[in-house]
């Protein structure tokens, strides 16, 4: 069974321009989380959606979006990039969601905002 | 207030030493779920071991174990003679939550450098 897949790997954007990653969860799986991971913050949770709408948000500002798809994939958003956006976009999927399951984690994007 | 706390930011040990990754949490939940995972230099969360607040059994696989203890609140990682491959940035977290909404929440991290 392949796994989570991110794309694209790595970015490089310039400041107040926009971006958005992919991330295609495991097949059958219906719930895809997004995480933030920079070195001064650690592993941020951005938001959850299942089954195309977004059933958990973290706290970051609205240039922060996502959507989900019918087929479960997942893009995340960011408009008016600042350099602290600069991080690894970390995707996870799950089943369907929920305390009880593991989340499977894909490789990441690395974006770095100049 | 939920909070995964990893005192231990980076452990070096020489191979074949045992090593031990702390990990202590606060909830206020009574059902919660308790995860590690291993991310590698490749950036890719790997997961280890998930368990549950009503199962303080104890586990092993292999090099690894887990000791869960719910009176002080701790899920320690333990690698039996750690080897170089084992280098990586070990996480612990924390699920809880209700109603379909549930938070999962991450501690910041302890970087493990094993030494050939």
């Amino acid at each position: 069974k392949a796994g989570v897949t991110q794309t694209p790997r790595y970015l490089i954007k310039t400041r107040g321009q926009q971006v958005t990653l992919s991330c295609s969860p495991i097949s059958g799986h219906r719930s895809v989380s997004w995480y933030q991971q920079t070195p001064g913050q650690g592993l941020q949770f951005l938001f959850e959606y299942f089954s195309e709408t977004q059933r958990n948000k973290g706290n970051f500002p609205g240039r922060f979006s996502g959507r989900q798809f019918s087929n479960s994939r997942s893009e995340m958003n960011v408009s008016t990039l600042e350099l602290g956006d600069s991080a690894l976009y970390l995707c996870a999927s799950q089943l369907a969601g929920g305390i009880v399951e593991t989340q499977y984690f894909g490789p990441g994007t690395r974006l770095l905002v100049l | 207030a939920q909070k995964v706390t990893q005192a231990q930011t980076e452990i070096s040990v020489v191979e074949k030493e045992d090593v031990t990754l702390d990990c202590v949490y606060e909830t206020r939940d009574t059902t919660y779920y308790l995860f590690w995972y291993k991310q590698p230099p490749s950036g890719e969360l790997v997961f280890l071991i998930r368990r549950n607040s009503f199962d303080e059994q104890n586990e092993i696989s292999g090099r690894y174990s887990w000791n869960f203890q719910k009176s002080t609140s701790s899920f320690n990682f333990t690698i039996t003679a750690s080897q170089v491959v084992d280098s990586a940035v070990y996480f612990c977290a924390l699920s809880e939550g209700t109603s379909g909404t549930y938070k999962y929440i991450f501690g910041t991290g302890t970087r493990l450098k094993v030494l050939a």
